[in-house]
């Protein structure tokens, strides 16, 4: 499987302010994705990030809310812009693991917006 | 009704209990059946994986897919404090890179000593 990284670990930020998150891969992936998870809940699709070309937003999530850069095999970054009390939440980020179908999770962004 | 449904608990269960763990699905093209395991603060970190009906073990886990009745459990023996955490299931209808996986809500499990 994967190693995969996140920074920060967690923040907090104030209102209105924006947060970009990174996600490191010790591999080369095609495809990796960003999660959200709030409180007591479970993990929703923000978006697909290729490299490449464009990110592929799930239903719910815009662009200008969630601008997700993907520059190499390794690296994507995901910015929450101009954010507000509910965007708190954990930010996931995945990959497809080789060989096996399905998703390796990083340990997550603690996201605390005030 | 959510694609995936899944008891939320808590379920508190004494050390050396045996787990029942359980997702319910409605979408009959889900072929592939995935447990995550997520302690506090942490990242999901996949346990077991199965494809189509049928069991898997491995160690204390056992996997169970019943897909006529749309229905999958993880099985823990002789579970243990260490074994405390929530518990996801995941499926998928797809073999492919591009596989969307769709989540249960999280079981919390806590066993205690």
């Amino acid at each position: 499987s994967a190693v995969i990284s996140q920074k920060p670990s967690r923040d907090i930020c104030q209102r209105g302010t924006s947060l970009t998150i990174q996600c490191q891969v010790d591999s080369q992936v095609t495809m990796m994705f960003w999660y959200r998870q709030q409180p007591g809940q479970s993990l929703t699709l923000i978006a697909t990030a290729n490299q490449g070309s464009e990110a592929t937003y799930e239903s719910g999530f815009v662009i200008d809310k969630f601008p997700i850069s993907r520059p190499n095999l390794t690296f994507s970054t995901l910015t929450v812009s101009n954010m507000s009390p509910e965007d708190s939440s954990i930010y996931l980020c995945s990959v497809v693991g080789g060989g096996v179908y399905t998703q390796y999770f990083g340990p997550g962004t603690r996201l605390t917006v005030l | 009704q959510k694609e995936v449904e899944q008891d939320p608990g808590p379920l508190s269960v004494p050390e050396g209990a045996i787990v029942s763990l359980n997702c319910t699905y409605s979408n009959s093209a889900f072929q592939y059946f995935m447990w995550y395991r997520q302690y506090s603060r942490k990242g999901p970190e996949l346990l077991m994986y199965t494809y189509s009906s049928g069991n898997k073990e491995d160690g204390r886990f056992t996997a169970q897919v019943d897909k006529s009745s749309k229905y999958i459990s993880l099985f823990i023996r002789d579970s243990q404090p260490s074994d405390s955490a929530t518990y996801l299931c995941a499926m998928s209808a797809y073999n492919n890179a591009g596989n969307m996986l769709t989540f249960g809500g999280g079981t919390r499990l806590m066993v205690k000593p």
